[in-house]
């Protein structure tokens, strides 16, 4: 069975700092990996999602994640941060063909003037 | 942003009632979610379903049941309602297309008194 560890609870960062939010996952195969949003109160929204090739994913709001096999890691990154982006992150991942995703337990941001 | 409607949005209900959630989604995907979201565990799986009628079990479905006559509607039932079911339940759907990638509704929060 597939599991997703994000280590970091919550992150502090300030606005324009360069982020980075950690995913590592365990599956036996090559997954899909998936990284999405909740801003307080609203739904999940997908920012990007990796299912073969190119190993550096971007996704929407200049978000970008990089696969890295080695290190069983999907973290996610942005250059630079905007008080916007204040939000709860949740790195998923799925077994091909398997129609279901595991989430991990989120990271949330909060973003400092 | 996918078609996926939730009812109600917010519930507070007694220990012992029945209680039924319904999703609602005009994309015709096959898959449709229900987890539930809960601080420091994340998204957990209650049930999902594959098509009208197929449906089948997550991590956390004890004390929860489900069905889907419509491929547009997918309703998730706590028979009798207890205070460990307080929580913001969501709902997804995915095409079932081999790249897993689901879509959130905005969510209903309720409350078990």
């Amino acid at each position: 069975a597939q599991s997703v560890t994000q280590p970091d609870i919550h992150i502090t960062v300030s606005e324009g700092a360069s982020l980075e939010l950690r995913c590592n996952y365990s599956y036996g195969a090559t997954p899909y990996l998936f990284w999405y949003v909740q801003s307080p109160g609203q739904g999940l929204q997908l920012l990007l999602k990796y299912f073969s090739g190119d190993t550096l994913v971007q996704g929407i709001k200049g978000f970008e994640a990089e696969f890295k096999r080695s290190q069983s890691s999907f973290n996610l990154r942005k250059p630079s941060v905007h008080w916007s982006d204040a939000a709860e992150y949740f790195c998923a991942v799925g077994a091909r063909g398997y129609q279901k995703v595991t989430f991990g337990t989120g990271t949330k941001l909060q973003v400092i003037p | 942003d996918a078609g996926i409607t939730q009812s109600p949005r917010h519930k507070v209900t007694e220990t012992g009632t029945p209680v039924t959630l319904r999703c609602h989604q005009t994309e015709n995907h096959r898959y449709m979610y229900w987890y539930r979201q809960d601080p420091g565990h994340g998204l957990r799986l209650i049930h999902y379903s594959y098509g009208v009628k197929d449906t089948d079990k997550g991590e956390v479905s004890d004390g929860y049941s489900v069905s889907r006559s419509k491929t547009e509607d997918f309703l998730l039932t706590l028979e009798s309602a207890t205070s460990s079911q307080t929580s913001v339940y969501f709902c997804a759907i995915s095409e079932g297309q081999d790249t897993d990638t689901q879509y959130f509704g905005p969510g209903t929060r309720l409350t078990v008194l």
